[in-house]
């Protein structure tokens, strides 16, 4: 069966710092793996998605992820976070390769932002 | 822009009562799901359907859940009897357009259940 880990609950960094949310990955078969955003009092916003092709997926409002298989690992990344990046972000992975898959999702990170 | 559109917002409701919760998805999606997230907790799969009939459920969903997509707009999820343990956010989502796209799902943003 496929599942993601989320590695830290919170993460806290500096406006301009990285950001490193990290994700590993369980998967029984080729994965296809997404990070969504949840703004406070706000569904949830698809960021970024690996399916096929390129490891280095890159998403809305500068985020990128890269699908390492090795490590099966697919962590996030911001070069410089900024305020508005204070969201909960939920990694998370397909159990199948069409539309009607669903999603199962990681246990969340929460991203604070430090003024 | 599209969009999924929920309703209610939030809803309290007392213990035992029915309660439905309706969705709007992307007008032409093929697949509607529902999840939820207890306060603090992970987002849960509830429910897949899919032409007029659920494709997946998951082991929350017994059978105090029904879902039903009664005309062509709307995708309702009703809990019968509501628990305590029921309070959550319901996101309702929607996907497959066209050719479809693995695991692009649109969420609306969600209902809040209440239940005292």
């Amino acid at each position: 069966a496929q599942s993601v880990t989320q590695l830290g609950s919170h993460v806290s960094v500096s406006e301009g710092a990285l950001v490193l949310l990290r994700c590993n990955y369980s998967s029984s078969v080729p994965p296809y793996l997404f990070w969504y955003v949840q703004y406070p009092n706000q569904g949830l916003q698809l960021l970024l998605k690996y399916t096929t092709g390129a490891t280095l997926v890159k998403g809305i409002n500068g985020f990128e992820a890269e699908f390492k298989k090795s490590e099966t690992s697919f962590h996030l990344t911001k070069p410089s976070a900024h305020m508005s990046d204070a969201a909960e972000y939920f990694c998370a992975v397909s159990d199948g390769d069409s539309s009607a898959s669903k999603i199962i999702f990681g246990s969340g990170t929460r991203l604070s932002i430090r003024p | 822009e599209p969009e999924v559109t929920q309703t209610p917002s939030h809803q309290v409701t007392q213990m035992g009562q029915e309660v439905i919760l309706r969705c709007v998805p992307i007008s032409n999606h093929l697949y509607f799901y529902w999840y939820r997230q207890i306060l603090g907790q992970k987002v849960e799969f509830l429910v897949s359907f899919y032409n007029n009939e659920i494709s997946e459920k998951s082991e929350i969903f017994d059978d105090q859940f029904s879902v039903e997509r009664p005309d062509g707009s709307n995708f309702t999820l009703k809990i019968r009897s509501t628990k305590l343990e029921d309070s959550a956010m319901y996101f309702c989502a929607s996907s497959g357009r066209g050719g479809g796209r693995v695991g692009e799902l649109f969420f609306g943003e969600g209902s809040r259940l209440t239940v005292l």
